[in-house]
């Protein structure tokens, strides 16, 4: 079993459409979690960061930890054409190195 | 702009030749890494220094060397010996978070490496 896993996708929705993505993980010491987007053949940009359980919210994203299910989610909500990226999570114990998933190919259509 | 800085944006490797990738950065960060990303898999670590002269092997460092001369400054080269060097390449850069307690990484915008 991977560490992270990651449904690799691709995801369609139509524009407008709230978007969730997921990621599950085995190592219950992880405490910081992270969410990417990456643009084809650009390198990944930092979307949310979250330390331990709870939600974050920033602007039309939601960032939710649930970590006694070792889950972590992603919610767009009137997704848009420019949403279309790879999503990565990312996952961390204290001082310790990232452990990342392997994507999430999301396509809005217009 | 503060940022992190990669170049070359493409490189082309000839059998048996070493090539360096450079990673630049202007956000006084104290940690740096580099990736390899490959289409379906997740990033996977080569190397990352958490402070200058000081340097650490990742998940995949074989035929691969680093050196962290200067704080702002992380070259990679990939040498003879990685027989599969074709992939993205993605240099990062952190607050050292064994000081701050921050977790998160910023990327540069990757370098594709090709072979010949």
């Amino acid at each position: 079993q991977k560490e992270v896993e990651q449904d690799p996708g691709p995801l369609s929705v139509p524009e407008g459409a709230i978007v969730s993505l997921n990621c599950t993980y085995s190592n219950s010491a992880f405490q910081y979690f992270m969410w990417y987007r990456q643009y084809s053949r650009k390198g990944p940009e930092l979307l949310m960061y979250t330390y331990s359980s709870g939600n974050k919210e920033d602007g039309r994203f939601t960032a939710q930890v649930d970590k006694s299910s070792k889950y972590i989610s992603l919610f767009i909500r009137d997704s848009q054409p420019s949403d279309s990226a790879t999503y990565l999570c990312a996952m961390s114990e204290v001082g310790q190195n990232f452990v990342f998933g392997p994507g999430t190919r999301l396509s809005v259509l217009p | 702009d503060g940022g992190i800085t990669q170049s070359p944006k493409y490189l082309f490797r000839k059998e048996g030749q070493n090539v360096t990738l450079s990673c630049e950065q202007n956000l006084n960060h104290d940690a740096m890494y580099w990736y390899r990303q490959d289409p379906g898999q997740g990033l996977r670590l080569i190397y990352y220094s958490q402070i200058v002269n000081d340097f650490q092997k990742g998940d995949i460092a074989e035929g691969y060397s680093v050196s962290r001369e200067k704080k702002e400054s992380f070259p990679l080269t990939v040498t003879s010996a990685q027989k599969n060097p074709t992939a993205f390449y993605l240099c990062a850069s952190s607050i050292d978070s064994r000081t701050s307690g921050v977790e998160t990484q910023y990327f540069g915008p990757g370098t594709r490496l090709l072979v010949l």
